[in-house]
């Protein structure tokens, strides 16, 4: 079974902290991504990668940063919090470019 | 228009019931298609992949109108467990284009 895990189920932190979203998985795919999941808005991507040390903006990037220094490893950064980035966020893996295999989600919430 | 756009529901249906969700999408280079099943308060996981010529898997049938750019799900004998969200779920036009999800039809199955 393929298992990505996400660092924390839930989140909470203040305007203008720094906060580091770690995902990992276990099953050796190239293809990592983060999205965010807000009621009415459904899930938007944030960045993906294909490789390792590769990164790729998706639709809402702004805010946000990646690293990818290891294949089973993929860090979502949000350089300085805010409240708008109060959110569900979802990692997921994928072999190619179409099935993900998602992590349960952290709960962020920004105060 | 959105690129890939559902019914947001609620839909509403008594046990036993046949249902059916449809979702269009705008790309008409897409190849690849998909409905996941994302239950309140998890992450999204695949329910199954949509092929030209139609799919069943139980009590699920996925089908693809190409020339009208649609797909379709349809439960029959509807389970209090099939109450979720359906996410319909479109390929871009290349091969590493990220998925483009639609907001989901959420589903609630009534003893």
């Amino acid at each position: 079974d393929v298992k990505v895990t996400q660092s924390s189920r839930y989140l909470v932190k203040r305007t203008g902290e720094k906060v580091f979203l770690e995902c990992v998985q276990d099953m050796d795919h190239e293809n990592m991504f983060w999205y965010r999941q807000d009621p009415g808005l459904g899930l938007r991507l944030i960045y993906f990668s294909y490789d390792v040390k590769m990164k790729e903006k998706g639709d809402i990037p702004e805010g946000y940063s990646v690293s990818r220094e290891k294949k089973e490893r993929f860090s979502l950064i949000l350089e300085s919090a805010s409240t708008n980035q109060t959110s569900m966020y979802l990692c997921a893996s994928s072999p190619g470019s179409y099935e993900r295999y998602f992590g349960p989600g952290t709960r962020l919430t920004v105060t | 228009r959105k690129e890939v756009e559902q019914d947001p529901g609620p839909f509403n249906v008594p046990e036993g019931a046949t249902v059916a969700f449809n979702c269009t999408y705008s790309n008409s280079a897409s190849q690849s298609f998909f409905w996941y099943r994302q239950d309140c308060r998890k992450e999204p996981k695949l329910l199954m992949s949509v092929y030209s010529s139609g799919n069943e898997d139980g009590r699920f049938t996925a089908q693809l109108n190409r020339a009208s750019q649609y797909i379709s799900l349809l439960i029959r004998d509807s389970k209090l467990s099939d109450s979720a969200t359906y996410l319909c779920v479109v390929n871009g036009h290349s091969g590493n284009t990220p998925l483009v999800f639609g907001k989901g039809t959420r589903l609630s199955v009534i003893a």
